[in-house]
């Protein structure tokens, strides 16, 4: 079984600059979510789709952030216009359940800096 | 106070020892209770989940969970330098949440020879 894929997994842009960040989650997997590590703090939750609806956003930290999962496959996260806060390692995960029951699995993250 | 807790570290323990990570966590209504580990630049790896008062083994892992304290730790019995790595205790508070996980900042294990 393929895992999480996620990709670039390095992307080094510019301040004012449009990053997108691409998860492909587990063939089958209804549940995906972003998770967003920035330099010194822990991982923090940004959103959780089931299929390709928005179940829970509440961690975008501004509109500067779009999530989109069309047709309830891959996940694409776009930061428009990136400033420099937003530099961390964003992770997707997904799960086959709903909820965290049997916990998820990772992508090996897009590490994301801006400059 | 941060909603969830781990000693800050780095623990570094001698091979063969038990290593003990606890974790504490803010609200009470969390229902479910995970440890990942991270190994440098690699993405989290699940590795014991509980949700019940007591203890849960698997191998030479034992998590412990104390939902009266709030209070959830990670042992990790004959210790191996392959063990060192940052380990994340994660908590779902369940209810509106389901499927958000809140993580503690990782405490750095290592294990030397």
């Amino acid at each position: 079984e393929a895992g999480v894929t996620q990709f670039p997994s390095h992307s080094v842009i510019e301040k004012g600059q449009t990053v997108t960040l691409r998860c492909d989650p587990i063939s089958g997997h209804d549940n995906l979510y972003w998770y967003r590590r920035v330099m010194g703090k822990e991982i923090k939750f940004l959103l959780h789709f089931v299929k390709e609806s928005k179940q829970d956003e509440s961690g975008m930290p501004n509109n500067r952030f779009l999530a989109e999962r069309t047709g309830g496959t891959y996940s694409t996260l776009k930061v428009q216009p990136a400033e420099l806060e937003d530099s961390g390692v964003y992770f997707c995960a997904s799960s086959q359940d709903y909820g965290t029951l049997y916990g998820y699995t990772f992508g090996s993250g897009t590490r994301l800096t801006v400059v | 106070q941060k909603e969830v807790e781990q000693n800050s570290g780095p623990l570094s323990v001698p091979e063969g020892a038990i290593a003990s990570l606890n974790c504490t966590y803010s609200d009470r209504v969390s229902q479910s209770f995970f440890w990942y580990r991270q190994y440098s630049g690699k993405s989290p790896e699940l590795i014991m989940s509980i949700y019940s008062n007591g203890d849960k083994e698997d191998g030479r892992f034992t998590a412990q969970l104390n939902k009266a304290s709030q209070y959830v730790s990670l042992l990790i019995r004959d210790s191996q330098p392959s063990d060192s790595a940052t380990y994340l205790c994660a908590v779902d508070t369940g209810g509106t949440s389901y499927g958000k996980l809140t993580f503690g900042q990782g405490t750095i294990l290592t294990v030397h020879p």
